[in-house]
């Protein structure tokens, strides 16, 4: 298995563009779930999917932000506009359920850079 | 309010001692206690975990504590290694969530 797939692994924007973040999470997983690492805040949990639907949204910072999950092997994470505040790296992360003892398998992020 | 805290963002350690990683909970209803080691450009991993009505859980060179009266637990990793030097997070169980720290930088000194 190849694990949580994030794509771009890197990417540099400027300020008030659009920013689209891609994941694959792994097959047969049906969670799904966006979360942020900042120095100050750690890893804050942005929204999650359970079967593709949108459960939780509440962590979402602003209306700049969306994420979509348009079918259970792919979902993205919109940031339009961007502003530099956003510079973070942004982790997906999938599970079979979710809570318990058997955790999240995490994609190896992607570094955002807002300019 | 953050409801996982790891109040020591970083800690160093001499190869061959013991680290011993902090971290302090709010809610006395988690069921399970986590901890995940990320390495730089790479997404966290699972290390080890614990249930609520356990003290302890050893996996190796790693073994976490579970003090629930005092609503703490801690990760020890004896002896220390170079590659354990990473960022460690621990992540308390809220079904179907969990809630995560923010983060201790582990170094270990050769």
């Amino acid at each position: 298995d190849a694990g949580v797939i994030q794509s771009p692994r890197h990417e540099v924007t400027e300020m008030g563009q659009e920013v689209t973040l891609r994941c694959k999470p792994i097959s047969g997983h049906n969670s799904l779930f966006w979360y942020r690492q900042t120095m100050m805040r750690g890893l804050e949990l942005l929204i999650y999917f359970n079967n593709n639907v949108p459960i939780d949204d509440s962590g979402m910072p602003e209306d700049r932000f969306s994420a979509k999950m348009p079918n259970a092997s792919f979902s993205t994470l919109k940031i339009q506009p961007s502003e530099p505040r956003d510079s973070a790296v942004y982790f997906c992360a999938s599970s079979l359920g979710g809570g318990g003892n058997y955790g999240y398998t995490f994609g190896s992020g992607t570094r955002l850079t807002v300019v | 309010d953050q409801q996982v805290k790891q109040n020591s963002p970083s800690l160093s350690v001499q190869e061959g001692r013991i680290s011993i990683l902090n971290c302090d909970y709010t809610n006395s209803m988690f069921d399970y206690f986590l901890w995940y080691k990320k390495y730089p450009a790479e997404g966290p991993t699972f290390l080890i975990s614990i249930s609520s009505i356990k003290d302890k859980n050893e996996d190796g060179r790693f073994t976490v504590f579970l003090n629930k009266s005092a609503k703490h637990l801690s990760l020890h990793i004896v002896p220390s290694q170079p590659g354990d030097s990473a960022v460690y997070f621990c992540a308390a169980s809220a079904p179907p969530l969990y809630i995560f720290g923010t983060g201790t930088r582990l170094k270990v000194l050769a």
